[in-house]
């Protein structure tokens, strides 16, 4: 199993849609988790942190579930502007370490007008 | 407030070439990362870098891979000899702290493309 899982895509989407990633992660140790966009021949920008509760900025609403060790990303009513590849991170604990970044490979999102 | 500089913005060698790349963190970070991304992948950590001392580079290809942070400030990587499966966007990111104390936010540079023929 792969550190971190994510659907590739792309996801083609209409304006005003409401869409969601999952992305799932192999060790149940991992403590911090967060997505990343990254535009078209750009650098990654932090988009949110997920935390256990859940947590919500404007349009997107981010979930943890360590039982099945998935997190998501909800976004609702799509703008062109949220084009782009979503990346989750996760903080990978091997046992006393302080953790390992890992990045999945990106789920790509297009809206279309 | 500036952000992370990297240069070259772009390079393009030969294989069996040498090539260093340049980081001036934001100011006041503590911590500096340098990654690696290939086309279609996300960014993959080679190294970490709190102050001038090694967090973690235990995916850093030291035959041909090296990074030094003499002052924790700046930071350079180099390869050498390149390969040709090193062409790839070298990123450059710096955070307050280290992101596995609680500092979510990394600031990534605007990267620089390497392409080894």
């Amino acid at each position: 199993r792969k550190e971190v899982e994510q659907d590739p895509g792309p996801f083609n989407v209409p304006e005003g849609a409401t869409v969601a990633f999952n992305c799932t992660y192999s060790n149940s140790a991992s403590q911090s988790f967060f997505w990343y966009r990254q535009d078209c021949r750009k650098e990654p920008k932090l988009l949110m942190s997920v935390y256990s509760s859940g947590n919500e900025d404007g349009r997107f609403t981010a979930q943890l579930n360590r039982a099945s060790q998935y997190i998501s990303l909800l976004i609702r009513d799509s703008k062109l502007s949220d084009s782009a590849t979503y990346l989750c991170v996760v903080n990978m604990n091997y046992g006393g370490s302080q953790g390992n970044l890992i990045f999945g490979k990106g789920t790509k999102l297009s809206v279309k007008p | 407030e500036a952000g992370v500089a990297q240069s070259p913005r772009y390079k393009i060698i030969e294989k069996r070439q040498s090539v260093a790349f340049w980081c001036n963190p934001i100011s006041g970070h503590a911590t500096l990362y340098w990654y690696q991304q290939i086309l279609g992948q996300g960014p993959k950590l080679l190294i970490q870098f709190q102050n001038n001392g090694v967090v973690d580079d235990s995916q850093l290809p030291k035959d041909r891979f090296s990074a030094e942070r003499l002052k924790g400030v700046d930071s350079t990587l180099k390869i050498q000899p390149a390969k040709l499966e090193d062409s790839a966007v070298y990123l450059c990111a710096s955070s307050l702290d280290l992101i596995q104390r609680g500092q979510s936010t990394q600031y990534f540079g605007p990267g620089t493309r390497l392409l080894v023929l």
